[in-house]
């Protein structure tokens, strides 16, 4: 089996950065994938790490410690329109076609 | 552009009743995948189709069938409706190659009474 934790809910000022953070264990871990979900609306795909490091794009960063089986996902600039749930996924290596996502993470971006 | 089609975008059924819920895709992907989605809870998939002609179990498959009709659609069909079957359902299609992540449909809020 695998299991994925989230902060349940993280509030940040507009124009600050802010951290989202992703710990899995799974056996057989691939990859991890981060998600965006605006209230009422479908995800929409952010980025994918399968190697350790920071992959950046644009605002967004996504960083991935194989290691320490952890991953964060990284905002800078927030912008009111950030305000959104986040879910990170991992894919595993006996199934490439399957992600299993944790429960999210839901960001408040305040004025 | 439409990318993933899915109908209806909402539903109330009585329990017991039965329905199918429709996926399409225009990007040309191999996989398929059906998700629910319920409140406070990240996305738990139920079945997949890997390729046209295959499909699989995922974590919550109990209740559920579903159809790889061709590449495009992939449908799925709630047999006798019950009240925990209440949800949000999206579809999702995705080209492994490379990836670059599932597209998913803007989903289906269903209501089972």
């Amino acid at each position: 089996g695998q299991s994925l934790e989230q902060p349940s809910e993280v509030t940040a000022v507009e124009g600050a950065i802010v951290q989202i953070n992703c710990t899995y264990q799974t056996s057989g871990f691939y990859g991890l994938s981060w998600y965006q979900q605006h209230d009422g609306g479908a995800p929409t795909f952010l980025s994918y790490n399968a190697l350790d490091g920071l992959e950046e794009t644009g605002r967004f960063s996504s960083f991935l410690s194989r290691s320490d089986s952890y991953g964060y996902l990284l905002l800078q600039e927030l912008q009111m329109k950030d305000s959104a749930s986040y879910f990170c996924a991992v894919r595993r290596i006996d199934n490439f076609n399957k992600f299993y996502f944790g429960s999210g993470t839901k960001l408040n971006v305040k004025p | 552009n439409a990318g993933v089609t899915q109908t209806p975008k909402f539903q109330v059924l009585k329990t017991g009743q039965s329905m199918t819920l429709q996926c399409a895709q225009d990007m040309n992907h191999n996989s398929m995948y059906w998700y629910r989605q319920d409140p406070g809870m990240g996305l738990r998939l139920i079945y997949y189709s890997a390729s046209e002609g295959t499909t699989d179990k995922g974590e919550v498959p109990n209740g559920y069938n579903v159809s790889r009709l061709n590449k495009r659609e992939f449908s799925l069909r709630l047999e006798s409706a019950a009240p925990s079957q209440t949800s949000v359902y999206f579809c999702a299609s995705s080209e492994m190659k490379g990836y670059y992540g599932y597209t998913f449909g803007s989903g289906t809020r269903l209501t089972v009474v």
